[in-house]
């Protein structure tokens, strides 16, 4: 069935590193990801998106990674800031005859420490 | 241009009432999805509308309920609360046609149920 999980609850980096956020998912024929960011009291925030047809894409310091071979999706922050800081979503939407349905992971809490 | 708007934001209603929550996409945006947030089970897809019509579904009870209007504007109803029923309910708008995929959410709607 469609799922999508993540590696870790929690990430804790230092100001000024990089951080990857890991993503596993299960449906094989999903063709398209997305990365959500979530602070507190807001909803997702749309990071950046890749198709299947691509292995990488960059974004303004976020890079989103994709192995379609281990279906494996990891988002890359570069340069964190104390902004950073929220819970990060990916999710898969196979698109089934025109129709939209997200699967979301469970998500990744990221704590930039000063 | 205006983002996902979602009214009212927080709401606190009894065992056995009903209630409707409404969303207003971004201007141009056909498709609106709604999904439920808690913190166990995550973020799950309840239905997506497109042109008045309900294009997909997910794994929830008849209780909840959807429509979309003309203007594209989408309300849900969930009937006969129950406890569980308490979480964050996001809808969030695309344009819905294959090749633009980008779902924007609102801010949601906080549902407290006693």
């Amino acid at each position: 069935g469609e799922s999508v999980g993540l590696h870790l609850p929690t990430l804790s980096v230092q100001e000024g590193d990089n951080s990857i956020i890991n993503c596993a998912y299960s449906n094989s024929a999903s063709d398209y990801f997305i990365w959500y960011k979530q602070e507190s009291g807001k909803g997702p925030q749309f990071i950046i998106d890749i198709r299947s047809n691509m292995d990488k894409r960059q974004g303004q310091r976020v890079t989103v990674l994709l192995n379609k071979t281990v279906k494996h999706l990891s988002l890359q922050i570069a340069a964190t800031q104390p902004g950073d800081s929220a819970v990060y979503f990916c999710a898969e939407n196979p698109w089934v005859e025109g129709a939209q349905k997200l699967v979301f992971g469970q998500g990744t809490r990221l704590t930039i420490n000063p | 241009k205006a983002g996902v708007t979602q009214t009212p934001r927080y709401l606190i209603k009894t065992r056995g009432q009903q209630v409707t929550l409404s969303c207003s996409p971004i201007s141009g945006h056909r498709s609106v999805s709604w999904y439920q947030q808690t913190p166990g089970q995550g973020l799950q897809f309840l239905f997506e509308y497109f042109s008045e019509t309900q294009r997909n579904k997910g794994n929830f009870p008849g209780r909840f309920s959807g429509r979309q209007f003309s203007n594209s504007r989408s309300e849900m109803n969930v009937s006969t609360l129950e406890l569980g029923d308490s979480a964050l309910y996001l809808c969030a708008s695309s344009h819905g046609q294959a090749g633009s995929y980008e779902q924007y959410f609102g801010p949601g709607t906080r549902l407290t149920v006693t």
